[in-house]
Order: C-alpha cells, then sequence, then structure tokens
C-alpha cells in the first residue's frame, strides 16, 4: 500500500517571502501522480498543483512549483512570494494511474502553514 | 450551483442513532468519492462511485457504513448505530473519471456523536 509523509506539521513564512513544504511518499508502482491540496479553515480542499511521474520537468503553477525527485520519493513544494492568502493546510497526496481504485488515492497528514505579516 | 455541496454542514447525534449525509457533485463528474476526515489528519478515502456503481469501497471501515448513488449524481453516505469514534469531518468530492482529472471537493459535514 502506498503511504504519504509530510515531516513538518507546522511551517511558517513571512509575507513575500518563499517557503517549502516537503513531502515524501512511498509505492512500488512506477507511473502516478501526485498532488498539493490546500485546505483553508473554511474546509473546502483546493488543488493547488498536480504533476506525472513519467514527466521529468517539475510543475509550476503561478507561484506555485514543484521539486520532483522520483527516484528519491520526493514531492516538494515552493511558495514563491508569500501571501496572507496562502495560510491554510496543505496536504499532499498519491493517486495511482488506475482508474478504478479510488483507494489508491492517498493523502498525507498535513502541514499547517501561517504566513506573517 | 457550480460546486460541489453537501448538506447538512453540520451535525450532532446521540450515540446509537442513524443519519444520512449528503452529496451533490458537479454536474456531469461521474467520479463521486467519500473521505472521512479527523481532526489533524489528511482524509482517508472511504468509497468510490463511477456512475451507479460503488467502484471501490474497501475504505468503509465497517458494515455500520454505506453509501448509495441511485441515479448517478446525488449521493448518500449512510451510518448506523453511530459510535463516538465516528466524529469527524465527512467530505465529498467529484470528478471527470479519470486518475489525472481534479477532485472538486464540497465543504464537507461535521459530524459529531455524543
Amino acid at each position: 500500500a502506498q503511504t504519504v509523509t509530510q515531516s513538518q506539521p507546522e511551517m511558517s513564512v513571512q509575507e513575500a517571502e518563499t517557503v517549502t513544504l516537503s513531502c515524501t511518499y512511498d509505492t512500488s508502482e512506477s507511473d502516478y501522480y501526485l498532488f498539493w491540496y490546500k485546505q483553508p479553515p473554511s474546509r473546502q480542499m483546493i488543488l493547488v498543483i498536480r504533476q506525472e511521474a513519467y514527466k521529468q520537468q517539475n510543475a509550476t503553477e503561478n507561484r506555485f512549483s514543484v521539486n520532483f525527485q522520483k527516484a528519491a520519493k520526493s514531492f516538494s513544494l515552493k511558495i514563491s512570494d508569500s501571501q496572507l492568502g496562502d495560510a491554510a493546510m496543505y496536504f499532499c497526496a498519491y493517486r495511482s494511474i488506475r482508474d478504478n481504485y479510488g483507494q489508491n488515492f492517498v493523502f498525507g497528514p498535513g502541514t499547517r502553514l501561517s504566513v506573517l505579516p | 450551483g457550480a460546486g460541489v455541496s453537501q448538506t447538512p454542514s453540520n451535525k450532532v447525534t446521540e450515540k446509537g442513532k442513524y443519519v444520512e449525509l449528503r452529496c451533490d457533485p458537479i454536474s456531469g463528474h461521474t467520479a463521486l468519492y467519500w473521505y472521512r476526515q479527523s481532526l489533524g489528519q489528511g482524509p482517508e478515502f472511504l468509497i468510490y462511485f463511477q456512475g451507479t456503481g460503488a467502484a471501490d469501497d474497501s475504505g468503509l471501515p465497517n458494515d455500520r457504513f454505506f453509501a448509495v448513488r441511485p441515479e448517478g449524481s446525488v449521493s448518500t453516505l449512510k451510518i448506523q448505530r453511530t459510535e463516538r469514534g465516528d466524529s469527524a469531518v465527512y467530505l465529498c468530492a467529484s470528478s471527470l473519471r479519470g486518475a489525472y482529472n481534479e477532485q472538486f471537493f464540497g465543504p464537507g459535514t461535521r459530524l459529531t456523536v455524543l
């Protein structure tokens, strides 16, 4: 079974600075998808960024980018120019490419990010 | 509405009672997921529907939990003989078919079992 680990329960960053959230995972599969989701206090989970494992190029979405190291099974999220609205819980998630197995969507325990003005 | 909606937003019940939690997915989304999120933890998969059928119900913790999606749209998660350990936020998500597609989450139902 796949597992996802986020070793930083809490992080803080100064507004306009850059912060990196760590994520590692364990899998025996060679193809899969990785996601970062954001959950603000409203509880609504929002997709931040996703990465296909077979793509070597790191995904980027505006101020958000990832550092995907497949051999190390590492998938960190970098937030540049941090804004107050970035404060939330961030969850790393793994999904098997096999569509019919919903269980193969596994979330990490989350990292609570605080943004200091 | 454009997003996934869940009702009720909060539910307080007594131990041993039966509860139903409802999820209205985004129109046209054939895939629907239920997750349970305990305090301070990430969502934990419960069940996945593709259309009307449960493609994967391996995450349901025991036979007190059951979910239906009779017309391939709205889904109801049913919990019988609730226990205090069932207290959590229950999240619903929907997506187009395909593992890469974004799951759109609802705001969740916070269930409290007294």
